[in-house]
């Protein structure tokens, strides 16, 4: 079975600061793997997808995460943090099988400190 | 395009009540999935779809739950009866193979009382 790990459920940082939020999956086959975003009261938006073409993936709005085989982590970052990155973060895996089922992790929720 | 439209937006009931949610995926996309998310459990896969066939229900919670997708446009979620427990917000995301994986829509707030 996939499952994504997904380390500090808080992540607080000031803006300007490098953004750094940590994922690790466990699959049994090479997997899909994404980053979501979720502003308030909305409904979650993709950030990045990887897929194997390349392991540094860049995505929406300046972040980007590279795939670590070796250490079945897939991170996300952001140089210089800005107030409206302010969301929830979710990593998620699929098998990449006909069956796209997406598994996602529990969340990371960014704080942005003035 | 619309992007993917859930209905209503907001549902207040009274416990033991039915509750239906509604879906309208993206034109195109064959596979739809509704999932819960709350604060304790996070965002769960309660079934999805592919070309309207439920292919994967074991993240239903109960037998007091139903989903069915009569078409490749819409697909409902049925709660009956409502418990508070329920309470959650409901999205539906559709997807094909072709696509950058899902899209959400903006979801149910769901409070039984």
């Amino acid at each position: 079975a996939q499952s994504v790990t997904q380390l500090g459920s808080h992540v607080s940082v000031s803006e300007g600061a490098l953004v750094l939020l940590r994922c690790n999956y466990s699959s049994s086959v090479p997997p899909y793997l994404f980053w979501y975003v979720q502003y308030p009261n909305q409904g979650l938006q993709l950030l990045l997808k990887y897929t194997s073409a390349a392991t540094l993936v860049k995505g929406i709005n300046g972040f980007e995460a590279e795939f670590k085989k070796s250490e079945t982590s897939f991170h996300l970052t952001k140089p210089s943090a800005h107030m409206r990155d302010a969301a929830e973060y979710f990593c998620a895996v699929s098998d990449r099988s006909r069956d796209d089922k997406i598994i996602f992790g529990k969340g990371t929720r960014l704080h942005i400190l003035p | 395009d619309a992007g993917v439209i859930q209905s209503p937006r907001h549902e207040v009931t009274e416990m033991g009540q039915e509750v239906t949610l509604r879906c309208k995926p993206i034109s195109g996309h064959n596979s739809l999935f509704w999932y819960r998310q709350t604060m304790m459990r996070g965002l769960e896969l309660l079934i999805y779809f592919n070309n309207n066939v439920p292919i994967d229900d074991s993240g239903m919670p109960e037998d007091r739950f139903s989903a069915k997708m009569p078409n490749a446009s819409f697909s409902t979620l049925k709660i009956q009866p409502s418990e508070p427990r329920d309470s959650a917000v409901y999205f539906c995301a559709s997807s094909s193979v072709v696509s950058n994986g899902y899209t959400f829509g903006s979801g149910t707030r769901l409070t039984v009382v």
